[in-house]
Formats: C-alpha cells, structure tokens, sequence
C-alpha cells in the first residue's frame, strides 16, 4: 500500500531533551513538508524539502532541524530550544513533476511534555 | 502576508441537512483545496480545484473556485455522522502553486458535528 507513514503515534519528551519524528514515504513524491497543528488552528509549516539534500525553513522553524538524506525520509528534530513542543505534528508530500498536484499528510504524532 | 479567512468557524447540525463553508483570500490563488480532518488523524483531501469558476463534486460533497480566484465554497448535502470533523481550505503560499515553494496556507478550519 502507498502512502507516508508517521511514528511513532504518541511521544513524551522531557525537559531539555531532543526527540526525533519520523516520516516515511513510499510515493515516489519529490516534496515533504512537516507542519505543526495545535488545537483550534490551522496547520503552520515548519521546514519543507523539494528535493534530496536540501530543505528550506518554513514559518515557525525556530526549535526544530530537519535532514532529506533520502527521497523517502524526512524526520523532524525537535530541540531543547523549541520551549512549547506539545502539538500534533503532521507530515506530507507531494509530487512536483504533475502540474499542481495537492499535498497529502501521514496521521501525526502527538508531542507532549513530561 | 496571505491570510484565509474560513467561515463558520463551527457548525452543529442534524443528520440531513445541507451544509455550506466559505474560505476566503486576501490574494488570488491558483489553486484551492479542501481537505477533513478526523480526530487524531492527518488530513485528507477532499477536492482540489485549479480554474477560476469551476465546479467538482465528490459524492455529496461539492465545491467550487470563486470567480474572483480570492474565494472558494464546499457544500456537502445529505449530511450524515461520520461527515463529523474539521475541514481545511488551501491555498498556495506563492503566487503559482507548483513553482519554486509550493507551500500552502491553510484556513482555521470549519468544526463540523452532526447530530443523529
């Protein structure tokens, strides 16, 4: 079956602690982006990748880092620096190569403090 | 920057019933989507639509792409319980939508509950 596979589903962090978010795809798509949701609103992007080997920062970057060593990965760090982790974070992609083709999203992780 | 503008913000009503939400723009997009989210999970795309005026349905729901490209609506007719959810618009983050960023904004979301 295709699609992006998020993990783990729930995560704990503690205090000064870095915590890494996986997101895997097997779509073949060229794009993924990590977005950061908390309740009541919308979905703010974090950092987005077109291509392997590079990536861009996206509104809230501030606290996170991110690598695209491969076209079908792209995890999330979240740091020690980023002091309101707790969200449901979201992980897409997105195939550059057929006109304007929509994102679609993995099911999440949920990040909270311990 | 872009903002979107998603109205209502919550919508409480009985199995059957039409519904009807807007999103709209401070600039004009290229592209609209519209996408549920359910409880604990990631968003899924509904509908995407790519030309000013037109019209796409998906069984019952259907939406379209304003004509001034700064508005879109989705309706969804018949509603039953497990239309319950939240419902995003997007829009491109630049000004064409499949060039250099492809990022998307997201409206806040429209609540749905749909009461048997």
């Amino acid at each position: 079956d295709g699609g992006i596979t998020q993990s783990p589903k729930y995560l704990f962090r503690k205090e000064g602690q870095n915590v890494t978010l996986s997101c895997e795809q097997n779509l073949n798509h060229d794009a993924m982006y990590w977005y950061r949701q908390d309740p009541g609103q919308g979905l703010r992007l974090i950092y987005y990748s077109q291509i392997v080997n590079d990536f861009q920062k996206g509104d809230i970057a501030e606290g996170y880092s991110v690598s695209r060593e491969k076209k079908e990965s792209f995890p999330l760090t979240v740091t020690s620096a980023q002091k309101n982790p707790t969200a449901f974070y979201l992980c897409a992609s997105r195939n550059r190569g057929r006109g304007n083709q929509p994102q679609h999203f993995g099911d999440g992780t949920r990040l909270s403090i311990l | 920057g872009q903002q979107l503008n998603q109205s209502p913000q919550s919508m409480f009503i009985q199995e059957g019933e039409d519904v009807s939400m807007n999103c709209t723009s401070s600039s004009i997009f290229n592209t609209w989507l519209w996408y549920k989210q359910e409880p604990g999970e990631g968003p899924v795309l509904l509908i995407a639509l790519y030309k000013a005026g037109e019209l796409t349905s998906n069984g019952r729901l259907t939406a379209q792409f304003g004509i001034t490209r700064k508005d879109s609506f989705l309706n969804i007719s018949a509603s039953i319980p497990s239309d319950v959810g939240i419902y995003f618009c997007a829009g491109p983050g630049s000004p064409n939508y499949g060039g250099a960023t492809n990022k998307l904004i997201f409206g806040t979301g429209t609540l749905l509950a749909v009461q048997p």
